[in-house]
């Protein structure tokens, strides 16, 4: 059974800090991993799709990177600004989509 | 480009009662879903329908009906509500279904429709 877990729950850091949320996976066998973010008491917003082939993905300042035999993915944001203050997901597909509950950041000015 | 609707946002039910959650998608997309999300569960799917004339049972289906009404819209019916259901509901749609593996699309998601069962 696909279990994913995001360490840490939350996280706060200072304005302009480059950052890495973490996400990982017991089965390697994925077909795809998302990244989303969800704004308080809004929906998930949809940030980047890595395929299984894939090692990575990019927008902006967001990077993505996928590593199958290790179970894990991170995503990577440069030059954290107060806006970037949510809750971040992943979620694996393995012929279903399995979230992990989430990383929130917190974003200090 | 409204993308995926949800109604209503907010709704407070006695035990019992039945209600129905609407939404709608824009974006002309196969495949349409309902998740819940709860405190330390994470989101866990409910029913999805791939395409126009299927639905198909999720993680935690029971106490819910579905209706593909058209390719647009996907409801979400609770018969006789529990306080069990109290939850946020959350629809989501996707070129493909998100069951068909590498060909799998990204997710788009309403802003959440927030019930409370008394």
């Amino acid at each position: 059974k696909q279990e994913v877990t995001q360490i840490p729950a939350a996280l706060s850091v200072p304005e302009g800090e480059n950052l890495v949320l973490n996400c990982s996976f017991t089965d390697s066998a994925i077909y795809n991993l998302q990244w989303f973010r969800q704004d308080p008491g809004k929906g998930l917003t949809s940030l980047l799709l890595i395929q299984s082939s894939q090692r990575e993905q990019t927008s902006g300042r967001l990077n993505a990177s996928l590593d199958k035999s290790s179970g894990r993915s991170t995503l990577y944001i440069a030059a954290s600004q107060p806006g970037d203050s949510a809750t971040y997901l992943c979620a694996c597909n393995t012929g279903k989509l399995i979230f992990g509950q989430g990383t929130t950041l917190q974003v200090k000015p | 480009n409204a993308g995926v609707t949800q109604t209503p946002k907010f709704q407070v039910l006695k035990t019992g009662q039945s209600m129905t959650l609407q939404c709608a998608q824009d974006m002309n997309h196969n495949s349409m879903y309902w998740y819940r999300q709860d405190p330390g569960m994470g989101l866990r799917l409910i029913y999805y329908s791939a395409s126009e004339g299927t639905t198909d049972k999720g993680e935690v289906p029971n106490g819910y009906n579905v209706s593909r009404l058209n390719k647009r819209e996907f409801s979400l019916r609770l018969e006789s509500a529990a306080p069990s259901q109290t939850s946020v509901y959350f629809c989501a749609s996707s070129e493909n279904p998100s069951q068909s593996g590498p060909l799998a699309g990204e997710l788009f998601f309403g802003e959440g429709s927030r019930l409370t069962v008394l």
